[in-house]
């Protein structure tokens, strides 16, 4: 079983709207969560990087948050434009300089006009 | 500044051959990584390089795969002889020591029939 969890595996949305992403992780311990985006044919491109003591952090219309006691983060992507569809990878790293990381599935996003 | 590079972007095998993929890193950047995708599955974690020396290879899914980075610049990662199973995508980041964020390369896609 993988130990991140990511939902939906796939979701629809229209130009302008709004969607949320989830995360649920099971890596313990736990030093810091990434969400990347894979276009296709691309590599990952991180988005943002939080560590523990961190709730929130935004990247432009990328919002990500992380509540550490549930082991749950999210990444809000606000007034979603086309170049946003791809994949949505939630990433997380054991320890501090651990660069071996544990990858959820993505979350694939498809915005249409 | 050019961003990592992989080589060749696709390949096409038979089964019991062997194939050879590389990976330029951004200059300067000692960690190198490589990491692979099977269909459907999630990106996974095969083995990391310090300059030329491996610094974690737990990852490695047996004796068939062999990975180099003589010198500590460019690497490669020699399949022989390849399976069915290890058709996948391919992907090596690079990181230098004071950032925590790994730049992907765009993958090599492995197909073996």
């Amino acid at each position: 079983k993988n130990q991140v969890e990511q939902s939906p595996q796939s979701l629809i949305i229209l130009e302008g709207k709004n969607c949320t992403l989830q995360c649920n992780y099971t890596v313990s311990p736990f030093s810091n969560l990434r969400w990347y985006k894979q276009d296709t044919g691309r590599g990952p491109v991180s988005l943002t990087i939080m560590t523990f003591s961190e709730n929130t952090k935004s990247n432009g219309r990328y919002t990500a948050t992380l509540d550490a006691d549930t082991k749950q983060s999210s990444l809000h992507i606000t007034a979603s434009q086309l170049s946003d569809s791809a994949s949505y990878i939630c990433v997380v790293s054991l320890t501090y300089n651990d660069y071996k990381l544990s990858f959820g599935a993505g979350t694939t996003v498809t915005v249409r006009a | 500044e050019a961003g990592v590079t992989q080589f060749p972007s696709h390949s096409v095998i038979e089964k019991g051959q062997t194939v050879t993929l590389r990976c330029d890193p951004i200059s300067g950047h000692d960690n190198l990584y490589w990491y692979r995708r099977v269909m459907g599955k999630e990106i996974k974690f095969l083995l990391h390089f310090v300059k030329e020396s491996k610094q974690d290879e737990s990852g490695m899914p047996n004796n068939r795969f062999l990975a180099e980075r003589t010198g500590g610049t460019y690497s490669t990662l020699k399949v022989q002889p390849a399976e069915l199973e290890d058709s996948g995508v391919y992907f090596c980041a690079s990181s230098s020591p004071q950032q925590e964020t790994q730049y992907f390369g765009p993958g090599t896609r492995l197909l073996v029939l």
